[in-house]
């Protein structure tokens, strides 16, 4: 199975600032099938990104998915408080679909 | 609005058996395919086991095969997880999920499960 490795583990910003999320795939995730979640204690992990790049419904556009192959990143320019979060990475390209361990993204 | 919720999720003992419910609203259940996907403690989540919509294919992940059966009923809205032969491995956060096989674009809240003695 594909194991996704997600970095930073802890990523600290301000709001106002941009943050770069990183996943790297041990294999090639075919066709771009990628896509990127936050979650928030207590409430259901939210779908951001889907097909690597493809923002999913009421999503704002603040949030951004690039990448093909091994390695995709998740931009969320000008960080909003209601961003604070745990974001995971999950690849659907081959069978099982597995997720990273995920970024803490905290306020600084 | 689409809404998923989970329940059943309690303490178990190694061993033991539990079976879990997740409630669909807002959207056409019996079209879409189903999974369910777990999180253990400070662990990134993990898939589980998944249905289709269409003729009710299923498929689960090697850790809960054998043990796990996913199941729906139509005419009530809901998904169902039935764990037996639990171990303390199995202790996790579940959550219900729409989709499988590609990105899960809804989810619940999740419902605690604890296997321990």
């Amino acid at each position: 199975e594909i194991v996704l490795t997600q970095s930073p583990g802890t990523l600290s910003l301000s709001p106002g600032e941009r943050a770069t999320l990183s996943c790297r795939a041990s294999q090639s995730v075919s066709s771009g099938y990628f896509a990127w979640y936050q979650h928030k204690p207590g409430q259901a992990p939210r779908l951001l990104i889907y097909g690597a790049s493809s923002r999913a419904t009421g999503i704002p556009d603040r949030f951004s998915g690039s990448g093909s192959g091994t390695d995709f990143t998740l931009t969320i320019t000008r960080l909003e408080p209601e961003d604070f979060a745990v974001y995971y990475c999950q690849q659907y390209g081959s069978s099982p679909i597995t997720f990273g361990q995920g970024t803490r993204l905290e306020i600084k | 609005e689409v809404q998923l919720l989970e329940s059943g999720g309690g303490l178990v003992q190694p061993g033991g058996s539990l079976r879990l419910s997740c409630a669909a609203s807002g959207f056409t259940f019996s079209s879409h395919t189903m999974s369910w996907v777990r999180q253990a403690p400070g662990k990134g989540p993990e898939w589980v086991s998944v249905i289709t919509g269409g003729n009710n294919n299923t498929d689960y992940a090697d850790s809960v095969k054998g043990r796990f059966t996913i199941s729906r009923d139509k005419s009530k809205n809901t998904l169902y997880l039935q764990m037996n032969s639990l171990r303390a491995e199995d202790t996790a956060v579940y959550y219900c999920a729409r989709g499988g096989f590609r990105y899960l674009d809804y989810w619940g809240r999740g419902t605690l499960v604890t296997v321990s003695s």
